[in-house]
């Protein structure tokens, strides 16, 4: 089977553009969960979603959203992009959103110049 | 609120050697703790996980941890460290008391193995 799959691998942004992330989790999974890891640090939690609907949000700016599509992909949008969010993004889906094993896809690489 | 402190940022094994990777977290209630594994340009491994059931948890690849609460601490341990085992390790507690399962993530232990 398919593990969590992300799209782009890597891309380049201008500070103040938007960019959008893409997200599939694994067949039959149903939560996705972002997280945003800046070089030399661990990911840090942005959103859960789980059957559409947002179930938790970590600490960043409402310039981060995110939503969730009937089939349980997900995409990522960060607004006026700022130098400081050039990081590794990262997927990640488990079957419910109480589900302990939370599986990772290969993440985004965003640099903003 | 759920946090995990990394007590080494780097640890150096030589092949063959025991390896220990130092973790203590800070809950307020009976944590869900774990440790991945990230190689360069790949994703995040779950290696092991603890949900309150046996203190001592067995993962995959030799890898091991125990849940002390009373030194409220979830170290990673193997008894021989292979040349593959060179990665970045992150212990990270799970705050599903929230109303959603998010994980918190340590700085991070980056593992080298000597040959």
């Amino acid at each position: 089977d398919a593990g969590v799959t992300q799209s782009p691998t890597h891309l380049i942004k201008t500070r103040g553009q938007q960019v959008t992330l893409r997200c599939s989790p694994i067949s039959g999974h149903k939560s996705v969960s972002w997280y945003q890891q800046v070089l030399g640090q661990g990911p840090q939690f942005i959103f859960q979603y789980y059957e559409k609907e947002e179930r938790g949000r970590g600490n960043f700016p409402d310039r981060f959203s995110a939503r969730q599509f009937p089939n349980y992909s997900s995409e990522l949008n960060v607004n006026a992009l700022l130098l400081g969010d050039s990081a590794l993004y990262l997927c990640a889906s488990s079957y419910e959103w109480t589900a302990y094993e939370q599986y990772f896809g290969p993440g985004t690489r965003l640099t903003v110049t | 609120a759920q946090s995990v402190t990394q007590l080494d940022s780097h640890v150096s094994v030589s092949e063959g050697t025991p390896v220990l990777l130092r973790c203590n977290y800070s809950s307020s209630y009976s944590p869900s703790l774990f440790w991945y594994v990230q190689h360069p340009n790949k994703g995040l491994q779950l290696l092991l996980k603890y949900t309150s059931a046996a203190t001592l948890v067995k993962g995959i690849n030799g890898f091991e941890a125990e849940f002390k609460k009373s030194e409220t601490s979830f170290h990673l341990t193997k008894p021989s460290a292979h040349m593959s085992d060179a990665a970045e390790y992150f212990c990270v507690v799970s705050d599903e008391g929230y109303g959603a399962n998010n994980l918190f993530f340590g700085t991070g232990t980056r593992l080298t193995v000597i040959p």
